[in-house]
């Protein structure tokens, strides 16, 4: 059975850096075609995805947020970590991690599943 | 980026109707497409991936369709645990987006 868990600060100051964890089992990310992703959902609003990175050390961020966000991974305890610098209330969201994979036939078609139940941070002073 | 754009963003419907919610891409992502569900408090599930594989312990009501840059998620007859909002989500480029969301609502 496959579970990730957020965790991390429930609240953060405007322009502190947020860090969440990640920790997941079921699987490992030194397995070809695995990822995590990050992905957020601020009140009201749509979801988001962030960042992602793979069981090859590749990452890749969002447009709009790389300069912001970092991820990295230990594998030796199945966790990722996301910082997110400069945190705003605009940032208030619930952050969820996923599991990145992919169904190949001739081409490979990555999705997120199982996600995990988010973690709720609010960006006050 | 890709832009994913659903339509419509609202929708009342009755226990037993037929619904369908469609997706569009900003450019062509073959059958790049995945569609979620996400319900008030939980987290989302995946319930299409590859524009139209049902992902596994999915209901069949729930089909997918199209490629390129117009898609579709149908329900065939909704039941009382479908009312959430539905999102597509495109992974042809590497930095994966959402659309806005479909909230499905009872009538």
């Amino acid at each position: 059975q496959v579970t990730l868990k957020e965790s991390g600060p429930a609240l953060v100051k405007p322009t502190q850096t947020l860090t969440l964890t990640c920790t997941f089992s079921g699987f490992s990310l030194n397995t070809s075609l695995m990822s995590v992703s990050w992905i957020r959902q601020p009140p009201g609003k749509a979801l988001e995805w962030l960042a992602r990175i793979d069981w090859d050390d590749d990452k890749f961020y969002s447009r709009s947020l790389k300069t912001r966000l970092t991820i990295s991974k230990d594998t030796s305890k199945n966790q990722v970590v996301l910082t997110m610098t400069n945190m705003d209330a605009v940032d208030t969201a619930i952050y969820y991690c996923a599991r990145t994979t992919a169904h190949c036939g001739g081409d490979c078609y990555y999705y997120l599943d199982p996600w995990g139940q988010g973690t709720l941070v609010s960006v006050s002073s | 980026d890709i832009q994913m754009t659903q339509s419509p963003s609202s929708l009342s419907a009755s226990v037993g109707d037929r619904v369908t919610i469609t997706c569009r891409a900003s450019q062509g992502i073959s059958r790049y497409l995945n569609w979620y569900q996400k319900k008030l408090g939980k987290a989302p599930k995946l319930l299409i991936y590859a524009a139209s594989s049902l992902q596994s312990g999915v209901p069949s009501r729930f089909s997918g369709s199209g490629s390129g840059t117009d898609f579709t998620l149908t329900i065939s007859s909704l039941q009382p645990e479908d009312f959430a909002t539905y999102y597509c989500q495109q992974t042809y480029s590497t930095m994966y987006t959402f659309g806005q969301g479909t909230k499905l609502e009872i009538k």
